[in-house]
């Protein structure tokens, strides 16, 4: 069956970095871009930014311009997230996402979301 | 702030019809496709809506959406129990150049 499995749970010092992996299967990884999408505590989703893993183009949210840079192994159908200089308001669930044939088509695959963690 | 504007709750009872508003601008909802999504509690979000009104494969037909100007709604008909959990709309944005997400809106079946 299509899904996208994340790596586990991070807990991170304010300043350093985390990367996230976001394993595909089922599906031809590189047909269809991949969002990363993150969720504070009790707050709403916010999108960081999206990939094509076929061409490895990349656009990413003004608020994380940066510190975000997202890539991916095709030889592995993995896609990483990786959130450089950390602070505490970083604490969230991330999740990755397929985006269907077109960004109107909305995110019909989603990962189980990895826990990150951010304190001293 | 969120850019998409939703109300934070609604109730109903069960068997009953509840609608979810999504208000925007031309610059998203008035311009491009609004998706909706359910939240479960503890879970990941799940595609309920694409394109402003079609469903995804396997959703129930009790869920429908619809979309007026840089305004947009989700219907849920035959309230069930099961159906509580968080909706949130999103649409691409033309100015913002990215995905942009309403707050969420929390549903309790009375």
């Amino acid at each position: 069956q299509v899904q996208l499995v994340q790596s586990g749970a991070e807990v991170k010092k304010p300043g350093a970095s985390v990367k996230v992996s976001c394993k595909a299967s089922g599906y031809t990884f590189t047909s269809y871009d991949i969002n990363w999408v993150r969720q504070a505590t009790g707050q709403g989703l916010e999108w960081m930014g999206w990939m094509n893993p076929n061409s490895g183009n990349t656009g990413y949210a003004q608020k994380f311009q940066g510190r975000v840079t997202m890539t991916r192994n095709t030889s592995i159908s993995t896609a990483y997230m990786e959130l450089s200089s950390l602070r505490s308001e970083d604490t969230a669930v991330y999740y990755c996402a397929r985006v269907g044939a077109t960004v109107s088509s909305g995110m019909d695959v989603w990962g189980q979301g990895t826990t990150v963690t951010v304190s001293s | 702030q969120s850019v998409l504007t939703q109300p934070p709750s609604v109730s109903e009872a069960p068997r009953q019809r509840v609608t979810i508003s999504c208000s925007g601008s031309s610059s998203n909802i008035g311009n491009n496709a609004v998706n909706w999504y359910q939240q479960l509690p503890g879970k990941a979000p799940k595609l309920l809506i694409y394109y402003d009104d079609l469903l995804p494969s396997g959703v129930s037909d009790r869920f429908s959406g619809s979309k007026s100007g840089t305004s947009a709604s989700l219907a849920i008909s035959g309230l069930q129990s099961e159906d509580e959990a968080d909706y949130y709309c999103a649409a691409w944005d033309d100015s913002l150049n990215g995905q942009v997400f309403g707050g969420g809106t929390k549903l309790t079946v009375l």
